[in-house]
């Protein structure tokens, strides 16, 4: 079946710097990837949506210079979190659509991010 | 617009029980409703999906039907196992922005005791 690897399961980074956290889809192509954020007992909330080759379009309100997002080919899409800040430690999570199944959309299985 | 609200858990049942898990959702036009689980360690995996009125999607012993006249989508299951433990997310589908794109409710937690 579909499968979406994202890396690292999970990071920990200091005040100021940068994480980047892969996205690939393994044994498909996937057309568009989407990035979520959540944070504890709440919902997904989506952050961008990336099609392969063109820049990503970002919900209303997510800083798009600070959640820099990169989707260069068609199995692998980046998200970097740059001069991160504690308020931006959260659950990140991608999706893939172009697979087979789930009606087009495989998950990863998350990012944990805690920036001290 | 367009949202999706869930029963607030956490849930807590024996081997065995009934489930239900509330889902009502706020939308315009009809989208596709969708249950997903997510076991510990593990990404989102789709349970089922029903994608018109008074379709009933089913997987696994897991039953959903979407109701348009309560804007619902509850999930339930007759006999849930040990094995069932996950959070469970209720989403529907909106084309926005030239792609469709999930809206999830803020997911169940369910724990089975055996």
């Amino acid at each position: 079946g579909a499968v979406v690897s994202q890396h690292p399961s999970w990071v920990i980074c200091k005040s100021g710097t940068s994480v980047k956290i892969e996205c690939r889809s393994l044994d498909f192509q996937a057309t568009t990837m989407f990035w979520y954020r959540q944070f504890p007992k709440q919902s997904l909330m989506l952050m961008a949506t990336s099609n392969e080759g063109s820049k990503a379009t970002y919900e209303q309100g997510v800083e798009k210079d600070k959640f820099l997002i990169n989707h260069a080919s068609l199995t692998l899409s980046t998200l970097t979190v740059t001069s991160a800040h504690p308020e931006d430690s959260s659950f990140y999570i991608c999706s893939a659509s172009g697979g087979p199944s789930n009606y087009g959309y495989t998950f990863g299985s998350g990012t944990r991010l805690t920036v001290v | 617009g367009n949202s999706v609200t869930q029963m607030e858990g956490p849930v807590t049942l024996s081997e065995e029980a009934f489930l239900t898990i509330n889902c009502t959702y706020t939308a315009t036009g009809y989208p596709s409703l969708f249950w997903y689980v997510q076991y510990p360690g593990e990404g989102l995996q789709l349970l089922l999906k029903a994608t018109k009125a008074d379709d009933k999607g089913s997987n696994k012993g897991f039953e959903a039907t979407y109701r348009k006249e309560t804007t619902s989508f509850h999930l339930e299951k007759g006999s849930v196992q040990v094995s069932d433990s996950a959070v469970y997310f209720c989403a529907l589908s909106e084309r926005r922005g030239g792609a469709q794109k999930l809206v999830f409710g803020q997911g169940t937690r369910l724990t089975i005791n055996p």
